[in-house]
This record gives C-alpha cells, sequence and structure tokens, in this order.
C-alpha cells in the first residue's frame, strides 16, 4: 500500500532555529518524493523533489531508502517559511500524489 | 495568469443538487488531475487523464461523481445528488513531461 506519514500536525519553531519536518512513506518498489507547500491564501505548490537533489529556499531533504524516510529541513528558520507543508509520493512517471496529512509550520519571532 | 484556473471557486449547494465544477490546465500540459481536501487532510486522488483519456479513477470517486475532459483541455467535474459528505475543496492539477504538478486555486463545495 502506498501511503505517506507525517507525524506532527503542527510544529513551531523561534526564527533562526533549525527546522525538520517528518516524513515517512512506504511505497513497493521506487517512489518519487515531493515536499509540497502551501502558504496562507496561496495555491498548493511544488518546494522540492527528492530527484532535483536540489535546495529551495534553503530547504533541503534527503532520501533514506534504509528508513523509507524524506524529512524536509532548513539551518535558520524565517518567518516567511510558516506555511503548510506536505509531503507527497508518486511512482514513477507521471502517476498520482501520494499526500500526507501535513505539517503546519509556525515561525515565531 | 498562465497557470491552472479552476471555476467557481466557492460553490453552496443544498443536499441532493448536482455540481459541475471546471479545470483549465496549463496550456502545453496533457497530463490533468483531481483531487479532494476535507479539512486536515492532504489532498486525496480522485481522477487522473492523459489528453481526453480517464487513466485512473480512486475508490473515492462513488457512480455519483463523473469527470470528462473532451477535447484533451479543460476538465469538468460532476457530482450528482450531492451529500453533506461532499463537502471540501477540490483541486485540480496539470502536468507535462516531468512529474511535477501544478495545482489550481481549488473549488470550496459546501453541501447544506
Amino acid at each position: 500500500a502506498q501511503r505517506v506519514t507525517q507525524p506532527e500536525k503542527l510544529l513551531s519553531v523561534f526564527k533562526g532555529a533549525p527546522v525538520e519536518l517528518k516524513c515517512n512513506y512506504s511505497y513497493s518498489g521506487s517512489p518519487e518524493l515531493f515536499w509540497y507547500v502551501q502558504y496562507s491564501r496561496q495555491r498548493l505548490q511544488l518546494l522540492l523533489r527528492h530527484i532535483s537533489r536540489e535546495s529551495i529556499k534553503g530547504f533541503t531533504a534527503d532520501l533514506n531508502k534504509g528508513e523509507t524516510s524524506f524529512h524536509l529541513k532548513k539551518p535558520f528558520a524565517q518567518e516567511e517559511d510558516s506555511a503548510m507543508y506536505y509531503c507527497a509520493l508518486s511512482g514513477q512517471g507521471a502517476q498520482k500524489l501520494v499526500f500526507g496529512q501535513g505539517t503546519r509550520l509556525t515561525i515565531n519571532p | 495568469d498562465t497557470g491552472v484556473s479552476q471555476d467557481p471557486r466557492h460553490k453552496i449547494t443544498k443536499r441532493g443538487q448536482n455540481v459541475t465544477f471546471r479545470c483549465d490546465p496549463i496550456s502545453e500540459h496533457n497530463r490533468l488531475y483531481w483531487y479532494r481536501q476535507t479539512l486536515g487532510q492532504g489532498p486525496e486522488f480522485l481522477t487522473y487523464f492523459q489528453n481526453e483519456a480517464q487513466l485512473e479513477k480512486s475508490r473515492l470517486l462513488s457512480d455519483r461523481f463523473s469527470a470528462e475532459r473532451p477535447k484533451g483541455s479543460f476538465s469538468t467535474l460532476e457530482i450528482q445528488r450531492t451529500e453533506q459528505g461532499d463537502s471540501a475543496m477540490y483541486l485540480c492539477a496539470s502536468s507535462g513531461r516531468s512529474n511535477r504538478q501544478f495545482f489550481g486555486p481549488g473549488t470550496r463545495l459546501t453541501v447544506l
């Protein structure tokens, strides 16, 4: 079964502190992993995908196949990072996305 | 704005009525997806088109739900005999050759 688990519904950190949003998945095969972000009053948008191995807005995520995890990290949180974050997976190729429940990240000044 | 657009943005209807939503994808995208999102949950997949062909449907898509993409461009999602449990945000997304899906703003449905 395809499943994405984000164990934290809410996460609150202070500005300048490190941030880690957890994501675990189950999938038989080699999935593609994504992080999507939704800022207040905006549409869902792609933050990063594991195959790109890129850093966007200071965020990185490493796919750990052994632990079936794809945690999102940022060394120094900024207030504009406050948003809803969703981890998602899909099979190889253009297929449906399976989303986690989401984590609401709040950065306190 | 050349992003994915959805119409209407909000719909309030009475139980038992039929509703239809429209999605216009990014023009060069041949893949189109519908998702449903309820409060406190992530989006859940409903159905997927490649051009005009509907290639996958979720078990969530009961026989009261039907989706079309007649010319491989815009898509419609119709819900017949709406129920209160259908109240949700309905999201449309499109993608091109890559698996990067671009989402629309959603249609919020409230069934009274």
